[in-house]
């Protein structure tokens, strides 16, 4: 089975500009997660889709960052303005469903780096 | 939410078996175990996770102990492709323990 894809895989911005990241999770997984992973930390969670619906957006700076699910499918991740904090690894993990024991398939990653 | 506590860092030689011990003495009756691992410029891949019995797959084994406050993953022959941060997180079914959260993890260094 094909993987989560994420693009692109580098992205080098000027603080205050504004970026997009993209995620296609595995066909059939209704559920999708970002995370974002500062270097030497875990990844932290920033938003979860069940389908196209946001069940949790606790941790997302909701002034700068903004998600969207079109049709529960793709998503995408956007920052606007970035600033020098916003450097990290943004992951894309999808899931068959929304339960505890249904393992988080992840991409590989969009590694940001804000100057 | 619930917490795990995991060694920083840990080496064995290849082709050796590793336990990778994890301690959650907060652990409570519906938190499930999960293992993940993180190899280098990838993101996390699922390894295993067990709720009370030991379990095995293809990639490793969990033993949990019997008061499930701690447990461990088992390499059974670690290979250089195994050098990886390893996560062990609880995930429970209720409130924020839901949540996939991961710590600092455990980096496990192979030496040829």
């Amino acid at each position: 089975e094909a993987g989560v894809a994420q693009s692109p895989r580098y992205k080098i911005i000027e603080k205050r500009q504004s970026v997009a990241f993209w995620c296609n999770p595995i066909s059939g997984h209704a559920t999708l997660y970002w995370y974002q992973q500062i270097l030497g930390q875990g990844p932290k969670l920033l938003i979860q889709f069940q389908n196209n619906g946001v069940v949790d957006d606790s941790q997302l700076p909701k002034d700068r960052f903004s998600a969207e699910r079109l049709k529960g499918v793709d998503s995408t991740l956007k920052i606007q303005p970035a600033k020098l904090e916003d450097s990290a690894v943004y992951l894309c993990a999808s899931s068959l469903e929304w339960a505890v024991n249904s393992p988080l398939h992840f991409g590989n990653g969009t590694r940001l780096t804000v100057t | 939410d619930a917490k795990t506590t995991q060694p920083n860092s840990m080496e064995s030689n290849e082709e050796e078996p590793v336990h990778l011990p994890c301690n959650h003495s907060t652990i409570s009756g519906t938190d499930y175990i999960h293992w993940y691992r993180q190899l280098p410029s990838q993101g996390p891949e699922y390894v295993i996770h067990g709720l009370t019995s030991n379990v095995n797959n293809r990639m490793a084994s969990l033993a949990i102990a019997e008061d499930r406050k701690s447990s461990t993953l088992i390499l059974h022959r670690a290979t250089l492709r195994d050098a990886a941060v390893y996560y062990c997180i609880l995930r429970g079914s209720g409130g924020s323990n839901y949540k996939l959260t991961f710590g600092k993890g455990t980096l496990l260094t192979v030496n040829p």
